[in-house]
Order: structure tokens, then sequence, then C-alpha cells
């Protein structure tokens, strides 16, 4: 267990559909990041927040949007999805901006099929 | 902009032969990088990362890597693979610690181990 907490596991949706997908971080760190790995993209940096306050954004379509609450837990909410959003999504932290310390933590990712 | 490539898509090693993978960047600054390696079903996991110093860093595993400025690279080795090595591995780069920064991702190299 990495430390990094990601829900659910698995999601199937319809085109069209919205999801929201859930990361708690590990106990002491301040910064989240999310990422969509898919077979041709890769890992592709999507956004992240910094206690609470978004720091810094990628790839991350208008469709998507996240955001990182009080008790430092973070959400990814992805709108009128399309097929080409299955992927694997994965939520990472760290205790500093940049993730000096040790790096990242991942978390096990959300697999999101759309179908 | 920073960019990472792992010229070897897929790497196919006997059980107990040596391992390289490769990694070349692309950045202005000193970078701080990082190997991951990422299990079927499981998130990515840190291996080693160097920031600074000595320029051959070891890391879990028996893994280590050696940063080469004059080349931009930071080459993974491994003098002995197992078959539990088995997985996909990724290169990263980030810049100085700082919030509103991401780690950016190579493509990844697949590793698969023979008997």
């Amino acid at each position: 267990d990495s430390g990094v907490t990601q829900t659910p596991k698995h999601l199937i949706t319809a085109t069209g559909q919205r999801v929201t997908l859930r990361c708690s971080p590990r106990s002491g760190d301040l910064s989240v990041y999310w990422y969509q790995q898919s077979l041709d993209q890769g890992l592709q940096f999507l956004i992240q927040y910094y206690n609470g306050e978004e720091r810094a954004k990628g790839n991350i379509l208008e469709r998507f949007s996240a955001q990182q609450f009080p008790d430092l837990h973070s959400e990814l909410n992805l709108s009128s999805l399309e097929l080409g959003d299955s992927a694997l999504y994965f939520c990472a932290s760290s205790l500093l901006g940049q993730g000096r310390i040790g790096g990242y933590t991942f978390g096990s990712g959300t697999r999101l099929t759309v179908v | 902009a920073q960019s990472v490539t792992q010229p070897d898509i897929h790497i196919t090693v006997s059980e107990g032969a040596s391992l390289e993978l490769r990694c070349n960047y692309s950045y202005g600054a000193t970078p701080y990088l990082f190997w991951y390696v990422q299990s079927p079903g499981q998130g990515l996991q840190l291996l080693l990362k160097y920031f600074s110093g000595d320029t051959l860093v070891q890391g879990i595993k028996g893994f280590e890597a050696e940063f080469k400025r004059s080349q931009s690279s930071f080459n993974l080795r491994k003098p002995s693979v197992h078959w539990s090595d088995a997985a996909e591995y990724f290169c990263a780069v980030g810049e100085e610690d700082q919030a509103g920064t991401a780690l950016i991702f190579g493509k990844g190299t697949t590793l698969s181990v023979s008997s």
C-alpha cells in the first residue's frame, strides 16, 4: 500500500456521461497530481493542486476539471465522456510542489472504460 | 520545454543477464531525474532519483542509474536481472523544487525476462 488511495478502481460508463474520480493523498503530502495513462499517449500530466490551490495545468481537456478539498483529498471530474477518454487515471502525491523528497507516490489508479 | 525520450519500447533480457534501459532528457538547467517501475495492474513505484551530487545513484531492487550531463542521459542498469523484474519502466524529469511543476514522463520501456 503506497498510502495514496484512489477510488473506484474500475469504472465503466457510457459516452456522454459524467464521472468523478477520487484521490486521498499520502498522509502529510500537500500536493496532488493527476495523470492520464493510455497506450498511445503514455503518461500525460493533467493538473496539480497544492494545499487546495491549482498550481499547474498540463494537457487537461476543458471537459475535465478537478479540485482539492480542505482535507487535501482531490476529485477529478470528467464530463461529456468520449470513447477516447478510456484510460488509466493516476493520482500521485508529494510533500512539496515538485516532490523533492522521495519523488511522487502514486496510487494504483482508476481504470475508466467508456462504452 | 522539458522532454524525456526512452528509445527502446520493448526489451527482452535473459534471466541473470545484465540490463541497461536508456533515457535521454531535454532540459536547460540541472534536472531532477527519476526512474519508476510499473507492474501490470499497479501504480508506479519509485526506483531511484537524482537531484545532485554523485552521478551514480543506487536504488531499490538492485537498480542503479548514472547521470551523464554531456550526453543528457540517465540510463538505468542492473547487473543481473530476475524474472520478477519484468515490468514497464518509466524515466521522468522535473524542475527545481517549487510548487507549480510536474514530472514529465517518457513513454516507457517494457522489459520481458526470458528463462
